[in-house]
């Protein structure tokens, strides 16, 4: 079992739509939750951070962290066609530590 | 653009030749990280520096694998004798320890023929 599993998809969705992302962990030593964006020939992008269990809002995406589960998501609301890429989640134990990713969600938004 | 810059952008070789990529990170940035990506996959880690000094080195990184930081600025990935699966994309990253977020360049297309 890998210590990060993500759906790779792809995922469609019709513009306007709210976008749920999942990923789950097997290491219960993970703190740091981290979700990124990545366009096609690119380098990550960095859209949410966060600590522990909980909630982050940060305009139109909500990560949500749930440690108890070891489950994480990312939600994109009123999602756009500019949207569509691929999304990874990633986490690591400590601040010091090595970030573990996701193989990443494909994500389409439907005109 | 203050961000991470990464040279080339691409570069295609033939195996058993030798390839060499710098990344320049965000310049206040202490940390910078390397990774390989490969179609359909996450970013893994290669290693990396916390200034000049390198910290860790995953067992992905063989022996024909080296990187540098020579005065904690910008720091090279050599691939020696290049293999076809070398090719991917060479990711670099760099962050303000102990604060863990990173920041990542564009990337270097490596394709082995």
């Amino acid at each position: 079992q890998k210590e990060v599993e993500q759906d790779p998809g792809p995922l469609s969705v019709p513009e306007g739509a709210i976008v749920s992302l999942n990923c789950t962990y097997s290491n219960s030593a993970f703190q740091y939750f981290m979700w990124y964006r990545q366009y096609s020939r690119k380098g990550p992008e960095l859209l949410m951070y966060t600590y522990s269990s909980g909630n982050k809002e940060d305009g139109r995406f909500t990560a949500q962290v749930d440690k108890s589960s070891k489950y994480i998501s990312l939600f994109i609301r009123d999602s756009q066609p500019s949207d569509s890429a691929t999304y990874l989640c990633a986490m690591s134990a400590d601040r010091d530590d090595k970030i573990i990713f996701g193989k990443g969600t494909r994500l389409h938004i439907l005109p | 653009d203050t961000g991470v810059s990464q040279n080339p952008r691409h570069k295609i070789t033939k195996r058993g030749q030798n390839v060499t990529f710098r990344c320049d990170p965000i310049s206040e940035h202490n940390r910078l990280y390397w990774y390989r990506q490969t179609l359909g996959q996450g970013p893994e880690f290669l290693t990396y520096f916390q200034n000049e000094a390198q910290l860790e080195k995953s067992r992905l990184l063989s022996d024909r694998f080296s990187a540098e930081r020579p005065k904690g600025s910008f720091s090279t990935l050599e691939i020696q004798r290049t293999e076809q699966g070398d090719s991917a994309m060479y990711l670099c990253a760099s962050s303000l320890a102990p604060i863990q977020t990173q920041y990542f360049g564009p990337g270097t297309r490596l394709l082995v023929l």
